[in-house]
């Protein structure tokens, strides 16, 4: 199971954290990809950072502005974005990554981040 | 910045045959982009369906099949149904550091 946080409302400049807490599988066996979506758009890849070792690759155009970490203590990751835009509006989606068969199975139920002055 | 195209939109018949495919600005697509498939419906998250072009999930139903096709990965819904309706996305990974690129999605009707 994957369980994200609740919404959020930012002005624009500020930061969000986002988490993403799993349950059911050992954690340091798989990663967490995030993916956001943008009111009507189709999905972007944001990244992901696996379970077992905090290794990360994030997409070029998030670079800098965003991080991804995870607390194995309680199986939750989080994603961080920083100097927030109003085209960072969107749907925040965690799942599960397997890198073995490049496959992100069980998604969580998305948060909502609003970007708004 | 590689883009990756798919049919904006596809109608087919309940029963038909149906396939849609994905394309890379980088080139042909192969294994090695480990093309995933993913289904949408209204106000759900994606739905995971194939991974590493043509593996299934446990819950992935028998009609849907992915493949390459000419360079492109494909998915092939055979039989289609009316709860197929839905937006279809595909992801490829480029370069060592398996990054992700979605495709803009296909819509496709059932009617």
């Amino acid at each position: 199971q994957v369980v994200q946080s609740g919404g959020e409302v930012k002005k624009p400049g500020a930061s969000v954290k986002v988490s993403c807490k799993t349950s059911g599988y050992p954690f340091n066996n798989f990663g967490i990809s995030w993916v956001r979506q943008a009111p009507g758009q189709g999905p972007e890849w944001m990244g992901w950072i696996s379970g077992y070792n905090g290794n990360t690759n994030y997409a070029q155009r998030l670079q800098g502005r965003v991080t991804m970490t995870t607390d194995t203590s309680t199986s939750t990751a989080y994603m961080e974005l920083r100097s927030l835009r109003s085209d960072d509006t969107a749907v925040y989606y965690c799942a599960r990554y397997d890198p073995e068969i490049h496959s992100s199975t069980f998604w969580g139920q998305g948060t909502l981040v609003t970007v708004s002055s | 910045q590689t883009v990756v195209t798919q049919e904006p939109s596809l109608t087919v018949s309940p029963g038909g045959t149906v396939i849609l495919t994905c394309a890379s600005s980088a080139g042909a697509v192969t294994r090695g982009n480990f093309p995933n498939w993913f289904q949408q419906k209204p106000g759900q998250a994606p739905r995971a369906l194939i991974y590493s072009t043509s593996g299934r999930h446990s819950w992935t139903p028998d009609r849907f099949s992915g493949s390459l096709l000419g360079g492109k990965a494909a998915l092939t819904l055979s039989g289609v149904q009316p709860e197929d309706e839905a937006d279809y996305y595909c992801l490829l990974y480029y370069g060592g550091d398996q990054l992700g690129v979605f495709g803009g999605g296909t819509k496709m009707t059932v009617l």
